[in-house]
């Protein structure tokens, strides 16, 4: 079974562009979580989705956006980007049930904003 | 807002030796607790874990605790080894048939020398 798909790998953008990054989960997996994860602040949860709604979101400013689409693929966005926002983006996928919450993480897209 | 703090933020032992890590959730409504290892320019990958009604969990040399009226669970390694070497995530989920949240720590980077 393929894991987590994410693209692109690398990138690189400049103050106020904008960017859209992609997730393919593992066949099966409804649930599809994107996390920032900057040196020394871990993994910061953005958002989740689950059949095409979002169900949760982290503290993130409107800047950051998602969506997931009926195949359960997803994206997110980042408008207007800043110098802070250069980070590794991580997508991880579940099975979405309440007793088992593991989530299989893909290699993240790098981002850097110059 | 759910918050899940973590100790120490680096962590350097010698090998063979016992290396803890410790980490403190503050939703009462968490029922699961992951620990991910994330090897340099790997993605996270789940080692351990351990659900609310469970008091301990080993597996071979890795073992975690939880003391929910504390709200406290901690990761145990015995007779560490160099590959150990990684960062180490502890996570609380919480949440119901609404949706799901995994909040992760900030990690703590595990040197094991040899």
């Amino acid at each position: 079974k393929a894991g987590v798909t994410q693209t692109p790998r690398y990138l690189i953008k400049t103050r106020g562009q904008q960017v859209t990054l992609s997730c393919s989960p593992i066949s099966g997996h409804r649930s599809v979580s994107w996390y920032q994860q900057t040196p020394g602040q871990g993994l910061q949860f953005l958002f989740e989705y689950f059949s095409e709604t979002q169900r949760n979101k982290g503290n993130f400013p409107g800047r950051f956006s998602g969506r997931q689409f009926s195949n359960s693929r997803s994206e997110m966005n980042v408008s207007t980007l800043e110098l802070g926002d250069s980070a590794l983006y991580l997508c991880a996928s579940s099975l979405d049930q309440p007793q088992t919450g593991e989530l299989f993480f893909g290699e993240g897209s790098r981002l850097t904003v110059l | 807002g759910e918050n899940v703090e973590q100790h120490p933020s680096t962590l350097s032992v010698q090998e063979g030796d016992s290396a803890v890590i410790k980490c403190t959730y503050s939703d009462s409504a968490s029922n699961y607790f992951p620990w991910y290892k994330q090897e340099l320019g790997k993605r996270p990958q789940l080692i351990i874990d351990i659900r609310s009604n469970v008091g301990e969990k080993k597996d071979q040399r890795i073992a975690v605790t939880l003391n929910k009226t504390a709200k406290h669970f901690s990761l145990h390694i015995t007779e560490t080894q160099p590959e150990d070497s990684a960062v180490y995530f502890c996570a609380a989920l919480g949440g119901s048939t609404g949706g799901f949240k995994t909040i992760f720590g900030a990690g703590t980077r595990l040197f094991v020398k040899a």
